[in-house]
This record gives structure tokens, sequence and C-alpha cells, in this order.
């Protein structure tokens, strides 16, 4: 079975640069989450999709950040214009349902010089 | 403020015997709870979850207990494996999304 896919995996970029993050979802779940990876927060939700509709956005750190979800099989994070401190394991789960254990992806390490 | 706290960052344990890893919450609220294992350069892989109108959930090696009167949950794994070691997240839900704690190491030597 695909699980979740994410891409790239790796992104090294300088800073104020466009970065885009890529995910496919597993096939049939209608919930789509972004996480950010730091040693100092941990992990930590940035928005999640129900049905494609962002559903709570609140973790978004500020308005260079933003996602989408165009289709039930496709999302993007996009940073523009990216910072050093935006360096981080963005991670993309996905889930059945909202109480249902999300499913991950491996992940893309971004880092912003 | 930290709604999900895993106050051991890393832990390590003899092959054979048991890993006890701790897991305390600070909202009521939360009535599903879950725990994560994790690799290098891989994402977080489901591992087992309890209902708040459990205390108790046993899958093979790993079995998860929570006490809701304390807001505390553990994850018991026996036999410990050196293929277990890794770094494990406990997660809480009410809403439909979830809060991770930062994660506990655990490390199993053989």
């Amino acid at each position: 079975d695909a699980g979740v896919i994410q891409s790239p995996r790796h992104e090294v970029t300088e800073m104020g640069q466009e970065v885009t993050l890529r995910c496919k979802p597993i096939s049939g779940h209608d919930y789509l989450f972004w996480y950010r990876q730091t040693m100092m927060r941990g992990l930590e939700l940035l928005i999640y999709f129900n049905n494609n509709v962002p559903i709570d956005d609140s973790g978004m750190p500020e308005d260079r950040f933003s996602a989408k979800m165009p289709n039930a099989s496709f999302s993007t994070l996009k940073i523009q214009p990216s910072e050093p401190r935006d360096s981080a394991v963005y991670f993309c789960a996905s889930s059945f349902t909202g109480n249902q254990p999300q499913h991950f992806g491996d992940g893309t390490r971004l880092s912003i010089l | 403020d930290q709604q999900v706290k895993q106050n051991s960052p890393s832990l390590s344990v003899q092959e054979g015997r048991i890993s006890i890893l701790n897991c305390d919450y600070t909202n009521s609220m939360f009535d599903y709870f879950l725990w994560y294992k994790k690799y290098p350069a891989e994402g977080p892989t489901f591992l087992i979850s309890i209902s708040s109108i459990k205390d108790k959930n046993e899958d093979g090696r790993f079995t998860v207990f929570l006490n809701k009167s304390a807001k505390h949950l553990s994850l018991h794994i026996v036999p410990s494996q050196p293929g277990d070691s890794a770094v494990y997240f406990c997660a809480a839900s009410g809403q439909g999304n979830l809060i991770f704690g930062k994660g506990t190491k655990l490390s199993v030597k053989p």
C-alpha cells in the first residue's frame, strides 16, 4: 500500500526564496495535516484540512506560510519569503476520519541558509 | 504552555526487560490518546491507542495504561528488543487534531 508521499525529501535554499513542499495523502483519507518538527518546539500542527477545506490554520506561524489542497490527492505548503528560522522537518499526515490514527509521510528536511 | 508532556527526554533499558514511557496531559477534554514510534529520517508510525473510556489497551508486547484522574498515560514494552530503539511520541486528541509531546528517546541495549 502506498503511504503518504512527500516531496522533496530534502530542500536547501537561500533566505528570501520561495519554498514549496508537496504531499500526496493516502487515497480515501479525508483529513490532511501539516506539521513542523524542531528541537525547541517538538512536533507542532500547522494546519489541517477536511475534504480539501482548511479547518484550523491557527498553527501557521506567519503570513509567509500558506497551504492549499486543490484536490483530494494533493496538498502544498508554501513559504514565501523563507527565513533561516523556518529550517525544520515538515511532515504531512492523513487519516480516514478526525479521530483515527494519522499516517505520516517521511518528511521534508528544509534548510534555509 | 504544553498540553502534553513527556518529561523524560531519554530512557535506556536492557534487552528483555520492561520499558516504561510516561506522558502527562493537562486538558481534561482529551478523549483519545495515541503512541507513535519514530526512527531517524522517517515519519512517526502509529503504535497503539486508547480511548478515554478505557484504562488499558494491549497489543502484543505493547500495553498502554490510562489514569484519567491523574491525567497520565504510560506505554509498557515487554520484553524490550533492540529494534524498539526509537523516539516515542505521546499524542492526545479532543477535536480531531492531535497534540504531541516532545518525545522520549528509548535505547534498548543488547
